[in-house]
């Protein structure tokens, strides 16, 4: 069975420019998480979708950061304009049920913005 | 609020136990988890400890909790180099709330 692919798995890009990011999770899981992980840091819940909704996106930075989960399977998670603090690793897992300890990570998106 | 300490760098040889520490401040946490992340590759969950116990064996692995210091330890008998990993200490206050992760520990097994 795949696990949680994501991509691309790096991305450079010059500040002010936008990236997005893709997750495929796991077939069946209905609850997705996408996370940042900055250097030497563990990772910080950004935002959660239960199937499409997006539940609690309390941490995610609205003014540059979106996120979507169109037809409850893949998501997208954006950043528009980047800054030089976003270079970070963006990790997103998947869970049948909206629990976080049960969750499959991919393997992430490392990001650096120059 | 919530916190999770623990320290960045351990170095072991091959054959030797290896142990990992870590303390959190919210004494509400009723799970503890260890996470271990390779590199280039997402976290996963190796072992959880409910607060009301003081220790959990699994295998290789050994988690010890002293709740009333907010101590939590990962023991790793027989490191091997498949070991080599980042070991992140993580709390939460039930299965189903968001879980706090610490730093993480870089684990260095020497041959």
């Amino acid at each position: 069975e795949a696990g949680v692919v994501q991509s691309p798995r790096y991305k450079i890009i010059e500040k002010k420019q936008p990236v997005a990011f893709w997750c495929n999770p796991i077939s069946g899981h209905n609850t997705l998480y996408w996370y940042r992980q900055n250097l030497g840091q563990g990772p910080e819940l950004l935002i959660r979708y239960e199937n499409e909704e997006a539940v609690d996106d309390s941490q995610l930075p609205k003014d540059r950061f979106s996120a979507e989960r169109l037809k409850g399977v893949d998501s997208t998670l954006k950043i528009q304009p980047a800054e030089l603090g976003d270079s970070a690793v963006y990790l997103c897992a998947s869970s049948v049920e909206a629990r976080e300890t049960e969750a499959f990570f991919g393997q992430g998106t490392r990001l650096t913005v120059v | 609020g919530e916190d999770v300490e623990q320290s960045l760098f351990l170095s072991v040889r091959e054959g030797d136990s290896s142990v990992i520490n870590c303390t959190y401040t919210d004494s509400s946490s009723t799970y503890l988890y260890w996470y271990k992340q390779e590199p280039g590759a997402g976290l996963q969950l190796l072992t959880y400890i409910f607060s009301n116990m003081d220790m959990k064996q699994d295998q290789r692995l050994t988690v010890l909790l002293n709740k009333k210091d907010k101590h939590l330890s990962l023991r790793i008998a027989d490191t091997q180099t498949g070991d080599s990993a980042i070991y992140f200490c993580a709390e939460s206050m039930g299965r189903d709330d968001k879980i706090i992760f610490g730093k993480g520990t870089r684990l260095h097994i020497l041959p």
